[in-house]
């Protein structure tokens, strides 16, 4: 069982809709990440968490909205999506964020689809 | 700017066969991490290997090993005597100490299909 969850697992939401997604993770890890992976393209880092601070905000649109309360638990908030967000997005931790022994942690992710 | 290339998008060999994929890489920091990355059907990706750019020596772990060159910017991973369950997506990173450190890029990944 990864060390990293991710729920829901897939997700169908109209364009109108307010969903979250969550990210848990008990591995004692300071950073955590959102990474979006579309068919056809490289995975696209989206926001990085250092201790509960943003890091980074990958130039992101609003309608995305991280939320980290503490090191263990990541949220997505989506609303008013675009059907080209429908993506695999994937939560990832590490003990660190720069020099990241032990690279990622990847979670299953969330298959989401926009209608 | 960092960059990652996986030339080869898609690979077929049949069970036993030697494979190499192969990674390039692009950065102006002195200081960064290599790794690589699997990601079967199931669709969560594991972590294989971290290399720093200090360390140039080759690894092996098993039927896996890493070919690190800095003077040719790669960083290849063979799979010696192929299995079935080798058949994944591999994508190869790269993360800077300094100019973007906790942005990691991946590069656009190789399918490896491994046929019976």
């Amino acid at each position: 069982e990864t060390g990293v969850t991710q729920t829901p697992r897939h997700l169908v939401m109209g364009m109108t809709n307010k969903k979250s997604l969550k990210c848990e993770q008990h591995l004692g890890h300071n950073a955590m990440y959102w990474y979006k992976q579309s068919a056809k393209k490289p995975l696209e880092l989206m926001f990085v968490y250092n201790f509960k601070e943003q890091t980074e905000n990958n130039s992101v649109p609003s309608r995305f909205s991280p939320e980290c309360p503490n090191s263990s638990h990541l949220f997505l908030h989506l609303h008013t999506l675009q059907p080209e967000d429908s993506a695999l997005y994937l939560c990832a931790s590490s003990q660190d964020h720069s020099r990241l022994l032990g690279g990622y942690t990847f979670g299953s992710g969330t298959r989401l689809t926009v209608v | 700017a960092q960059k990652v290339t996986q030339a080869q998008t898609e690979i077929s060999v049949v069970e036993k066969e030697d494979v190499t994929l192969d990674c390039v890489y692009e950065t102006r920091d002195t200081t960064y991490y290599l790794f690589w990355y699997k990601q079967p059907p199931s669709g969560e990706l594991v972590f294989l290997i971290r290399r720093n750019s200090f360390d140039e020596q080759n690894e092996i772990s098993g039927r896996y090993s890493w070919n690190f060159q800095k003077s040719t910017s790669s960083f290849n991973f063979t799979i010696t005597a192929s299995q079935v369950v080798d058949s994944a997506v591999y994508f190869c990173a790269l993360s800077e100490f300094n100019t973007n450190a906790g942005k990691s890029t991946f590069g656009d990944g190789t399918t490896l299909t491994v046929k019976p």
